[in-house]
């Protein structure tokens, strides 16, 4: 059973840069698209971005100046980084597995992390 | 703001059914996916595709779509189903993932 676990700083300064890493377990990296998803506190679900394990990625337009996803495959992770952080982004982060199928049409995320709390705040 | 519509909150009785809807223009060309979040937990993945079912999902759970609008059923709603459920699909584009604003499930 693949797992995800996300690690990083639970405090981050407004207009410093947040930092996460999701470590894979149980499975590969490989051959898969992996994303970052957040959800501010009582609020929905936004998507970040996703990387391939190859290192080809793709943000979310609103985000994709302040963002960078990055992946080491020697270690079986991918990370993200945002940048010049406001309260805004104080959510709880996910990092999730996505499962492609093109001829059949399906897109979807199978498993995701446990989540983790990022505050912004001096 | 969200390319997917979702009703904020919706109830049922006990063992009763109950339609969850999801609408946008990116469903006339792919299909929605359904994910149950319950509070302080990360979102399960219960119907994706046509109609798929994960392992461990109940088949009380279904999915279903016309045009711009995808539902999810659940029949004989249970205590255990309460939760906010979110829709989400590729985007117009195909490039990119959006969400449904989440619907608040309330069993009674």
């Amino acid at each position: 059973q693949v797992q995800l676990q996300e690690s990083g700083p639970g405090l981050v300064k407004p207009s410093e840069t947040l930092s996460l890493t999701c470590t894979v377990s149980g499975g590969s990296i490989s051959s898969y698209y992996w994303s970052w998803i957040r959800q501010p506190p009582g609020k929905g679900l936004e998507w970040i971005g996703y990387i391939y394990y190859s290192g080809s990625t793709n943000y979310n337009p609103s985000l994709k100046s302040r963002v960078t996803i990055s992946v080491d495959t020697s270690k079986n992770q991918f990370s993200l980084k945002l940048s010049s952080v406001t309260a805004a982004d104080t959510a709880v982060y996910y990092c999730a597995r996505e499962r492609r199928d093109d001829i059949r049409g399906l897109y979807y995320f199978d498993f995701w992390g446990q989540g983790t709390l990022v505050t912004v705040s001096s | 703001s969200s390319e997917l519509t979702q009703d904020p909150a919706v109830s049922v009785a006990l063992g009763q059914t109950v339609r969850i809807t999801c609408q946008g223009d990116s469903l006339k060309n792919y299909y929605a996916t359904w994910y149950q979040q319950k509070p302080g937990q990360a979102p399960v993945l219960v119907i994706y595709g046509k109609n798929n079912r994960p392992s461990g999902i109940p088949d009380r759970f279904s999915g279903s779509s016309s045009g711009n609008t995808a539902s999810l059923t659940i029949t004989g709603a249970q205590a255990e189903d309460e939760a906010d459920y979110y829709c989400n699909s590729r985007d117009s584009s195909g490039n990119h993932w959006v969400f449904g604003g989440g619907t608040k499930l309330t069993v009674l």
